[in-house]
């Protein structure tokens, strides 16, 4: 059965603390790992999508890497504006299976 | 380039009642789907629709839930009668491609409160 189990549930941060977030998963046939964003009361917003081992993105302050059974979120001296709950989803034939997510305060 | 928009944005009903949730993907985009997102969770999803047909609703309480993709654009997800196990956020997402894994893109969602 695919599963995505992402750790740690919640993290508290000082404004410039570096951290990373994980994403450990189990699939069958992996078609992408996708990160997303989500603010209280809205939708999740689109972060990166990995393919295969080794790859990296970056978008600001944010280092999406993927290995054969993980991801990880790094995010370097973030602020205030990155609080919010970072997902993981893995994708397999045609649709997403998410995780729980990692709630992420960051305090000024 | 407009997102995916979602109507209504909140919905109080009582147990039992019926509740529809409608949903305008954003144009062109052949895939949609609804996904349920209970609090302290990730989104499950419901339904998936190829232009206007169903690929994929096996995690879709079908005895109560129903939903319809209207023209291959539009659509709309039902729950009749409501249980207070429906309490929930709906979300909804589409994507460009139809028949592979895409990026998903979500609108804002339907936060439902069943008492």
């Amino acid at each position: 059965e695919d599963q995505v189990t992402q750790s740690p549930e919640a993290l508290r941060l000082q404004e410039g603390e570096s951290s990373s977030l994980n994403c450990s998963y189990t699939v069958s046939g992996l078609r992408g790992l996708f990160w997303y964003r989500q603010d209280p009361g809205k939708g999740p917003e689109f972060l990166f999508t990995l393919y295969s081992a080794g790859e990296e993105k970056e978008k600001e302050r944010l280092k999406a890497t993927l290995t054969k059974k993980e991801s990880f979120l790094h995010i370097t001296a973030p602020k205030p504006e990155d609080s919010a709950t970072y997902l993981c989803a893995v994708g397999n034939t045609g649709k997403l299976i998410f995780g729980q997510g990692t709630t992420l305060q960051v305090k000024p | 380039e407009a997102g995916v928009a979602q109507s209504p944005r909140y919905k109080i009903i009582e147990k039992r009642q019926s509740v529809a949730f409608w949903c305008n993907p954003i144009s062109g985009h052949a895939t949609l789907y609804w996904y349920q997102q209970i609090l302290g969770q990730g989104p499950k999803l419901l339904i998936q629709f190829q232009n206007n047909g169903v690929v994929d609703d096996s995690q879709l309480p079908k005895d109560r839930f129903s939903a319809e993709r209207l023209k291959g654009v539009d659509s709309t997800l039902k729950i009749q009668p409501a249980k207070l196990e429906d309490s929930a956020v709906y979300l909804c997402a589409s994507s460009l491609l139809a028949g592979r894994t895409d990026t998903q893109y979500f609108g804002p969602g339907t936060r439902l409160t069943v008492l």
